[in-house]
């Protein structure tokens, strides 16, 4: 998998948007960009993913691009059910290991 | 929504002793994978199962087995528990892989904290 970079860790006030970024300048073509959230004591969790045009779900909105090289989970208003460690991950099934690479994330506090 | 359940949040055990986490989703995914989190080393596979009775080693199998009788449960198998082991498992289910899109979305279950004395 192509290599990602996020920073360490990030702050948001509650109710606030939140925009974590994520470099990936060697994202190939047919890399999917998804990203997951691991809240503490659990296990990690599905949050949004995309290939080339910008996605919106319950949960969160993925903003990417236009040369793909960098993507944006976007939090529209944080809570505090919202710090977690959040991972952005490339997939290429076709070039992949079948394991998710995790790499180290940022870790977002929220606070009141 | 998914639901993927593992057997024990906490488990304490000795060391030499036999253990099995027990992993069941109820979403009918082919899938099924066992990872270790350590602090500092993120997320490692141990195995992975495409199909029932199917099974594949994935990053760091030494020291562990698992057994895939029925689609909808995958369990790890730990021969003799070793001090080394102690770590956060977690047990994850998806679809056939295909185009890298949806289907390749993983799902996890709660995690089992295994400490073996």
């Amino acid at each position: 998998d192509a290599k990602t970079t996020q920073p360490n860790s990030m702050e948001s006030n509650e109710e606030e948007p939140v925009h974590l970024p994520c470099n990936h300048s060697t994202i190939s073509g047919t890399d999917y960009i998804h990203w997951y959230r691991q809240l503490p004591s659990q296990g990690p969790e599905y949050v949004i993913h995309g290939l080339t045009s910008n996605v919106n779900n319950r949960m969160a909105s993925l903003a990417i691009a236009e040369d793909r090289k960098s993507s944006t989970l976007i939090l529209h208003r944080a809570t505090l059910r919202d710090a977690a460690v959040y991972y952005c991950i490339l997939r290429d099934v076709g070039n992949s290991g079948y394991a998710l690479n995790f790499g180290k994330g940022t870790s977002l506090l929220v606070t009141p | 929504d998914v639901k993927v359940t593992q057997s024990s949040r906490y488990l304490v055990k000795r060391t030499g002793e036999k253990v099995f986490l027990e992993c069941v989703q109820d979403m009918d995914h082919e899938n099924m994978f066992w990872y270790r989190q350590d602090p500092g080393l993120g997320l490692r596979l141990i195995y992975f199962s495409y199909d029932v009775k199917m099974k594949e080693k994935g990053d760091i199998p030494e020291g562990y087995s698992v057994s895939r009788e029925k689609k909808e449960r995958f369990s790890l198998i730990l021969e003799s528990a070793s001090t080394n082991q102690t770590s956060m498992y977690l047990c994850a289910s998806s679809l056939p892989y295909g185009t890298g899109g949806s289907s390749d979305t993983q799902y996890f279950g709660p995690g089992t904290r295994l400490t073996v004395l």
